[in-house]
């Protein structure tokens, strides 16, 4: 069955320092790769997605890669903000079967202090 | 603008009593979801729907009922079965050409009383 795992949190970063979510996953086929995030107390937000091999999915200067080869998806920031502290998942979805079934990460929690 | 509700914010169940929590869109989406999210433990697929009238369960049906009479509406019924039905219920729906895209309401916080 399709899985996808992401680094445990929570990670704690000061303002402007970089980033990195790893996250990797094992699905049948070519899924299609996201990420979401959700602010304190509210549903999830799509971040950024990528539907093939080597694309680059980019959004409010977040980044991830399409990586076939290692089988990997990282979320990556440049500098992050307080305003970026949330939990971010990883998913992926598997259209076998003509149906559409995310399968999420357990989610890493980040909060960035001034 | 186009979105999707959930109703009520928190909602609480007594012992032994079935709630029902609300979804509705207007996104013109033809397939809808309904998730739990416990702390840790990610998102957990309970039910989906394709198209109006049809449903299928997910990963986690028991103790939870649906239905689909209107494409925008998609309630979820916790039912007395479900023994731990503390959590936070989120509903999605996708459709038309990105229909692999979800898109979630702001959820609803179940607790028991």
């Amino acid at each position: 069955g399709n899985s996808v795992t992401q680094m445990e949190g929570p990670v704690t970063l000061s303002e402007e320092a970089f980033l990195t979510i790893n996250c990797t996953y094992t699905a049948t086929g070519y899924p299609s790769l996201f990420w979401y995030v959700q602010y304190p107390g509210e549903g999830l937000q799509l971040l950024l997605k990528a539907t093939k091999a080597d694309d680059k999915g980019s959004n409010k200067g977040f980044e991830a890669t399409y990586r076939k080869e290692t089988t990997s998806f990282h979320l990556e920031k440049g500098s992050v903000q307080v305003s970026d502290s949330a939990v971010y998942f990883c998913a992926l979805i598997s259209s076998g079967a003509g149906s559409y079934q995310l399968t999420f990460g357990k989610g890493t929690k980040l909060s960035v202090i001034p | 603008d186009g979105g999707i509700t959930q109703s009520p914010k928190y909602l609480f169940r007594k012992e032994g009593q079935n709630v029902t929590l609300s979804c509705e869109q207007n996104l013109n989406h033809d397939a809808m979801y309904w998730y739990r999210q416990d702390p840790g433990q990610g998102l957990r697929l309970i039910y989906y729907s394709q198209i109006v009238n049809d449903f299928q369960k997910g990963d986690i049906a028991e103790g939870y009922s649906v239905s689909r009479e209107k494409k925008e509406s998609f309630p979820l019924t916790v039912t007395s079965a479900q023994k731990n039905p503390t959590a936070f219920y989120l509903c999605a729906s996708s459709g038309g050409q990105g229909r692999e895209t979800q898109y979630f309401g702001p959820g609803t916080r179940l607790l028991v009383l």
